[in-house]
């Protein structure tokens, strides 16, 4: 079955240790994006990819990094983790912008920052 | 900024209809998603509006009025899976989806 696929469910990390989450898809879309979900609150998008164009959110902390080696696969770094960003993490996928294009998610990584 | 508002709670009984309402004001608007999540897992697509009046699509129905900023997702026939949390988007440019904050929907035997 196609899908968006995140590795791992789960991470840990330590304040201030930088960590790559990581998300690949089998869809062939060429949008990308990646979203973050706290607990009991809306996602909130941070960046996507069309392509191999970037585009960052006004609001996203220069903290997370994006990267998008080919179609298949994206990762998200976050440089020096603090308490606040334990969150859940979404990737997205999208064959395209606009009109009634659907945003297909994976699983989601669940950070946590000791 | 966008503006997105839908109740936090709900509960209804197992085989009932539920309505779950949501008033957005957004600077734009190009189409209005709603998805389902359940507890640790990721949205999944529901429905979505462009033109104003409602979509069927089996037991779940979602209606559109873009003059009044207002949808509502309809579940009929509950089953005990329905619990989750449902997730209203509203797309104001051409990628951005802004979410509400989501309506835990508790279904009881």
């Amino acid at each position: 079955d196609a899908m968006v696929i995140q590795n791992p469910r789960y991470q840990v990390t330590q304040f201030g240790k930088p960590v790559t989450l990581s998300c690949s898809q089998t869809l062939n879309h060429n949008v990308m994006y990646w979203y973050q979900q706290k607990s009991s609150q809306a996602p909130k998008l941070l960046f996507h990819y069309y392509d191999k164009d970037f585009n960052n959110e006004a609001d996203t902390p220069d903290n997370f990094q994006s990267r998008r080696p080919n179609t298949s696969f994206c990762f998200l770094d976050i440089r020096s983790p603090g308490l606040g960003d334990a969150a859940m993490y979404l990737c997205a996928t999208s064959r395209d912008v606009g009109g009634g294009e659907t945003q297909y998610f994976g699983p989601g990584t669940r950070l946590l920052v000791l | 900024g966008q503006n997105i508002d839908q109740p936090t709670e709900m509960t209804a009984t197992e085989g009932a209809i539920v309505q779950i309402n949501c008033t957005y004001q957004t600077s734009g608007f190009n189409g209005l998603f709603w998805y389902q999540q359940h507890a640790g897992e990721a949205p999944t697509f529901l429905s979505y509006n462009v033109l104003d009046g409602l979509e069927e699509k089996g037991r779940f129905s979602s209606f559109l009025s873009r003059s009044k900023g207002y949808s509502y997702l309809l579940l009929k026939e509950l089953q005990m899976k329905d619990s989750a949390s449902y997730l209203c988007a509203v797309r104001d440019g051409d990628y951005k989806l802004s979410f509400g904050a989501g309506t835990t929907v508790t279904v009881r035997a």
